[in-house]
């Protein structure tokens, strides 16, 4: 089984600072990779997905990139919207399981 | 626009039954995969079931597997998950999500609560 490690746990930065959010995998797996925000009370949106496509209308501060195990999503300037949780998600080929990190908590 | 309404929730005892309906508006339903994905209270993700466009294909997290059945009805645009031998560890709330073809769901609904207590 494939475990994803999402770090930090926490990140707490000021607005218009970069944030970088990082998802391991515990082996190599595919480009099949998202990463989604949520905010309390509120389902998931999904920001990226195959590791660095935005889904539609997702502002182009938000990017994603990694191949193999290591994978990163970057916000370039934080707006207050920003501060939420982020989870990443991959997809393992076969069979098909769509584990998730644990979450990382980007605060002010 | 895409809806994805999630309803069935509610409070059950441990060991009993409990069905999970969405509801899908404003796609072709037949064309996409659909997830199950559920959020225990203050916990992240976990990802469920998925079932194929066409019901063909179902997969399962480990964690239900045996006990949770995913299902869909194309002519009624309407995705399914009936809950089996409950515990108190399913205790979350459930979301529905369109799948794309590859990675990532698109669509999610509001999810709807499922609490397992005696």
């Amino acid at each position: 089984e494939i475990v994803l490690t999402q770090s930090p746990a926490t990140l707490s930065l000021p607005p218009g600072e970069r944030a970088t959010l990082s998802c391991r995998a515990s082996q190599r797996i595919s480009r099949y990779l998202a990463w989604y925000q949520q905010k309390p009370g509120q389902a998931p949106r999904l920001l990226i997905y195959d590791a660095s496509n935005r889904a539609t209308g997702i502002p182009a501060r938000f990017s994603g990139s990694g191949s193999g195990t290591d994978f990163t999503l970057t916000i370039s300037s934080l707006e207050p919207e920003d501060f939420a949780m982020y989870y990443c998600q991959m997809r393992s080929n076969w069979p098909p399981a769509y584990t998730f990190g644990q979450g990382t908590k980007l605060e002010i | 626009q895409v809806q994805l309404v999630e309803s069935g929730g509610g409070v059950v005892q441990p060991g009993r039954s409990l069905r999970l309906s969405c509801a899908a508006s404003g796609f072709t339903f037949s064309n996409y995969g659909m997830h199950w994905v559920r959020q225990a209270p203050g916990k992240w993700l976990e990802w469920v079931a998925i079932i194929w466009y066409d019901g063909t294909d179902k997969y399962y997290a480990d964690s239900v597997k045996g006990r949770f059945t995913i299902s869909r009805d194309n002519s009624k645009n309407t995705l399914y998950l009936q809950m089996n031998s409950l515990r108190a560890e399913d205790t979350a709330v459930y979301y529905c999500a369109r799948g794309l073809s590859t990675s990532g769901s698109d669509y999610w609904g509001l999810g709807t609560l499922v609490t397992v207590s005696s």
